[in-house]
């Protein structure tokens, strides 16, 4: 099995509803990524997991809150979210989180497109 | 911090033709990937260079790491129709990841 499983593909939420974004690997990958994309942009570093442990925060507002809750699952929990949040949300995974060993780059999910009204 | 430009930021081809992009760094790079997103898909993952002056090819793509470390270039010789997409590099190091700005690529009939 060599996929990334993002769920849900879509989602529309309100500002003051409560939503959570899954991502699933059973390639026996250790990091996890969670990436926001915005149209015509590149991939934006959120998170990054090492061995189930937050290894990379960029500074993101408290209003996403990632979660690992064991090596194969990544979980994105959203509050109180704002328009401007809205984009695609990529969770990526790799051999280990040292890039410099990772021959094979990161795999992506297919991503969860989310829309904040 | 790190920043990571490509040029040109969008190319449109004649099918048939060549097309380059090309990614350029303030700082020198410990490893460059590249990757390729088609229009409403995900990036996918194509190389990885770490050498000075490392050549790869992969069918007509050539990946080319530069000798200072500081750049590097995708080459498409005789493009297709399926090499739309956009292209990105990637780069990593010292817990910093960074994706480049990306080229677009459009191939017309």
């Amino acid at each position: 099995d060599t996929e990334v499983t993002q769920t849900p593909k879509h989602l529309v939420m309100g500002m003051t509803n409560k939503k959570s974004l899954k991502c699933e690997q059973h390639m026996g990958h250790r990091a996890m990524y969670w990436y926001k994309q915005k149209a015509k942009k590149p991939p934006e570093l959120m998170f990054v997991y090492s061995y189930e442990k937050l290894s990379i925060n960029e500074s993101v507002p408290s209003r996403f809150s990632p979660e690992c809750p064991n090596s194969s699952l990544l979980n994105l929990h959203l509050h109180a979210l704002q328009p401007e949040d809205s984009a695609l949300y990529l969770c990526a995974s790799s051999q280990d989180f040292w890039v410099f060993q990772q021959s094979n780059g990161y795999t992506f999910g297919s991503g969860t497109r989310l829309t904040v009204v | 911090g790190q920043q990571v430009m490509q040029i040109p930021q969008y190319q449109h081809v004649q099918e048939g033709e060549d097309f380059t992009t090309y990614c350029n760094s303030s700082t020198t790079l410990s490893n460059i990937q590249w990757y390729k997103q088609r229009p409403g898909g995900h990036p996918v993952f194509l190389i990885q260079l770490v050498k000075s002056g490392e050549v790869k090819k992969q069918k007509r793509l050539t990946f080319q790491f530069g000798e200072a470390k500081k750049n590097s270039s995708l080459h498409i010789t005789a493009t297709q129709t399926t090499d739309v997409g956009t292209y990105f590099c990637e780069t990593g190091g010292g817990n910093k990841l960074t994706f480049g700005t990306g080229t677009q690529l459009k191939v017309e009939l």
